[in-house]
């Protein structure tokens, strides 16, 4: 079965620093999807990673997936408060997603 | 282009009752999952569909079915509730080809209080 670790799984951030988030899986997939949630609110989809070294970028967000590691991060630049949220990793396998345990990102000015 | 919509938004059930609820997936999307979202277990699979056909099924006991319609349109209901069945429960829809193929797009969900 395929298992999905977030890490960590909270996250404050300062405003203006750099942050990683971190997504290990135990088994090959063909796709990778990071998520955003609000509280309250529905998940949001941020990217979707589908090859090895795949590397996207929206706004202070960037997603790079290794498939080698079995390890995705999400890497946020000069963090503002806009970003506070939890963010979920998850991978496609046997018709269904996987999601990691979320991160839940705190940003203080 | 309409999203995935989502009906009830809110609903509040006592113990032994039964819901359903309804998921319209985007326009030309076959493909509909329902995931159910709690504080304790986080977002676990539920069901999958693709015209009309169940692919797969989650770890869920039988007292939580589902089916889709010939439009692509699904329901999931589930009977005799317990306390432990509140939560938000997601639909996503999935396009099958183009430039977007593979990503899912997620309704706002059904929030399921059971008293």
């Amino acid at each position: 079965e395929l298992k999905v670790e977030q890490n960590p799984l909270f996250l404050s951030m300062q405003e203006g620093k750099n942050y990683t988030i971190y997504c290990n899986y135990s088994t090959t997939s063909d796709r990778l999807y990071w998520y955003r949630q609000d509280p309250g609110k529905s998940l949001e989809s941020l990217f979707v990673l589908l090859s090895n070294g795949a590397v996207k970028q929206e706004g202070r967000l960037m997603a790079s997936l290794d498939t080698k590691a079995r390890l995705s991060t999400l890497h946020i630049t000069a963090a503002v408060h806009d970003l506070s949220a939890t963010y979920f990793c998850a991978l496609r396998g046997d018709y269904k997603l996987s999601f990691g345990a979320g991160t839940t990102v705190t940003v203080r000015a | 282009k309409a999203g995935v919509t989502q009906t009830p938004r809110y609903l509040i059930k006592t113990r032994g009752q039964q819901v359903t609820l309804s998921c319209s997936p985007i326009s030309g999307h076959r493909s509909v999952s329902w995931y159910q979202q709690t504080p304790g277990q986080g977002l676990q699979f539920l069901f999958e569909y693709f015209s009309e056909t169940q692919r797969n099924k989650g770890n869920f006991p039988g007292r939580f079915s589902g089916r889709q319609f010939s439009n692509s349109r699904s329901e999931m209901n589930v009977s005799t509730l317990e306390l432990g069945d509140s939560a938000l429960y997601l639909c996503a829809s999935r396009s099958a080809g183009g430039a977007l193929s593979g990503e899912l797009f997620f309704g706002e969900g059904s929030r399921l209080t059971v008293l």
